[in-house]
């Protein structure tokens, strides 16, 4: 167990709507990390939180959108959900912002958009 | 860009018979390079962290080595139960420490 969680675990959809995948991190974990998991893409990282604040941004749709939280939790909103969106989502967390420290992992959301 | 190539993209093994995995990077000044080990369905479970070449880094029955170029993940006689996908990701120095990530390698040991 890693101490990151998410939840849902899982998500059925449908094509149009919108829905809100949502993290909490490591006790202490100031930064959020987001990744998006299918399987002709691999992982690819969507955008990183620090303590509340946008840090870096990847190849993240516009339809996409997060937040974090004074509490440091973090969501992760989808909208306008296309059969594309559907994929494992992961969340990462880790102390600090410095690129050495070791990110851990939560479980997943498993988005199926039919 | 940073880019990370794992080769092969599966590898069958009977148990007890050691062998590697590969990790070759192009990632802007390195900063660490990962090892994570992935269960169908599950989220990455970390391993290891590599932080300049010539470091390595022991766990049971699993070794990761760094080079200036790449990276091994070394077997010793495995288990069942280490089969799973091996993923390994690098981080830059100007890259907010987000992970670029290999496609991995399927690793399936028969008993």
């Amino acid at each position: 167990d890693s101490g990151v969680t998410q939840t849902p675990k899982h998500l059925i959809t449908a094509t149009g709507q919108r829905v809100t995948l949502r993290c909490s991190p490591r006790s202490g974990d100031l930064s959020v990390y987001w990744y998006q998991q299918s399987l002709d893409q691999g992982l690819q990282f969507l955008i990183q939180y620090y303590n509340g604040e946008e840090r870096a941004k990847g190849n993240i749709l516009e339809r996409f959108s997060a937040q974090q939280f004074p509490d440091l939790h973090s969501e992760l909103n989808l909208s306008s959900l296309e059969l594309g969106d559907s994929a494992l989502y992961f969340c990462a967390s880790r102390f600090s912002g410095e690129s050495t420290d070791t990110q851990y992992f939560g479980p997943g959301t498993r988005l199926t958009v039919l | 860009e940073d880019q990370v190539t794992q080769s092969p993209e599966a590898l069958r093994l009977q148990e007890g018979e050691s062998s590697s995995l590969n990790c070759s990077y192009t990632v802007s000044g390195l900063r660490g390079l990962f090892w994570y080990r992935q269960d169908p369905g599950k989220g990455p479970e970390f391993l290891f962290t590599l932080y300049s070449a010539g470091e390595e880094k022991e766990k049971e029955r699993l070794k990761a080595t760094l080079t200036k170029k790449e990276s091994f993940l070394h077997i010793t006689a495995p288990k069942p139960e280490d089969s799973a996908t091996y993923l390994c990701a690098g981080t830059g120095g100007t890259s907010y420490g987000k992970l670029t990530f290999g496609q991995g390698t399927i690793l399936t040991v028969h008993p």
